[in-house]
Order: C-alpha cells, then structure tokens, then sequence
C-alpha cells in the first residue's frame, strides 16, 4: 500500500515570499490533517478535512494560510506571505475514519525555511 | 483547551537499561495514541489505548493508560539503539487529537 505523499521536500525562501506544499493521501482515506511541527516540538493541527469539507482550522492562522482539498483527495497548503517563524517541517497524515479513532498515516514531511 | 504534556524531554539511556516516559492530560481523554519519530524521519503509529486501567505490550514496549484516562506512561525494557527517536503521546477528546512535545530518547552503547 502507497504512503502519504508530499512535495516538495525541501524548500527554502525569503520571508513575504509565497510558499504551497502538496499531499496526496492514502487511496480511500477520507479524513486528511495538516500539521505544523516546530523544531523540538509535538505536531500541531493547522486544519483537518473530511472528504473535501474543513472539519477543524481553529489553529489556522486565516490571514496568511489557506488550504484546500479539491475533490476529496489531494490537497494543498499555502502560505502568503511567509514569516520567519513559519520555519517548520509541514506534516500531511491521512486516516480512513475520524481522528480520535484511528490511527494516522503521516508523509515525510515538507521542510519549510524562512530567511 | 486540551494540553497534554510530556516528561521527561529527554532521555538518555545506557543499552540494555528500561526507562519510562510520561504523558499527562489536563482532561479526561476518550483514548490516547503513542507514536515513534525517528531522526530526520515523520511520526510513526505505535499503539493506541482505550480502556481505563488499560496496559498493551509490543515487544520490550509495554504502554499503560491511567485509570482516570488522563495519564498514560511507555516503559522500554533493554533498551537497544534501535529505540532512538522521539516518542509523542497523543490524547483524544471530543474527537480533537492533540500531541505532547514528545521524549526524545538517545542510547549509550
């Protein structure tokens, strides 16, 4: 079975830049997260999707970060404009049914530097 | 809002000694998950606990859920370089997931 996929892997830019991220889930997997993860720190949610519906963004800070899910699989993030402390790994993980009932299926990861 | 809060933040451990590390909510969770991240790599699922008083063995990894369902502990037996990494508790209530800062664990051989 295929894992979570990101892209890109790496990216580096200059703060007030603009920055995407993509995630392809695990085929069937209803629910995806998204999850900023600060060096030294535990993940934390920035928006969850059920299908292609916004189920949780209250951590999504809404004036720079947005994020979609077209068709209930794909999705993307974005950050405009970028700060210096969006310095983060971005974790996209994907589960077959609600968070808090089963487990999540995370990808490597997208490791964002801001200069 | 739901914190969860790990201790120790680290952990440095001799080869083939056991070690324990903690997870504690401020609120009653309906379950909790531990998980496992290696260096350089993302969170891997390792168990998940339901039961009050609840206690699940993988091998020299033995995961305990508290009878209030607000703490829950991960104890390595023999600990083998293998074990590197940083272990997150995760606690589940009201269907919102939120992870502890994590343990991370470095091994004297």
């Amino acid at each position: 079975e295929a894992g979570v996929a990101q892209s890109p892997r790496y990216k580096i830019i200059e703060k007030r830049q603009s920055v995407a991220f993509w995630c392809n889930p695990i085929s069937g997997h209803a629910t995806l997260y998204w999850y900023q993860q600060i060096l030294g720190q535990g993940p934390k949610l920035l928006i969850q999707f059920q299908n292609n519906g916004v189920v949780d963004d209250s951590q999504l800070p809404k004036d720079r970060f947005s994020a979609e899910r077209l068709k209930g699989v794909d999705s993307t993030l974005k950050i405009q404009p970028a700060k210096l402390e969006d310095s983060a790994v971005y974790l996209c993980a994907s589960s077959s049914i609600d968070r808090g009932n089963e487990k999540l299926f995370f990808g490597s990861g997208t490791q964002l530097s801001v200069l | 809002g739901q914190q969860v809060m790990q201790i120790p933040q680290y952990q440095h451990v001799q080869e083939g000694e056991d070690f324990t590390t903690y997870c504690n909510s401020s609120t009653t969770l309906s379950n909790i998950q531990w998980y496992k991240q290696r260096p350089g790599g993302h969170p891997v699922f390792l168990i998940q606990l339901v039961k009050s008083g609840e206690v699940k063995k993988q091998k020299r990894l033995t995961f305990q859920f508290g009878e209030a369902k607000k703490n829950s502990s991960l104890h390595i037996t023999a600990t083998q370089t293998t074990d590197v990494g940083t272990y997150f508790c995760a606690g589940s209530n009201d269907y919102k997931l939120s992870f502890g800062a994590g343990t991370t664990v470095t091994v004297r051989a």
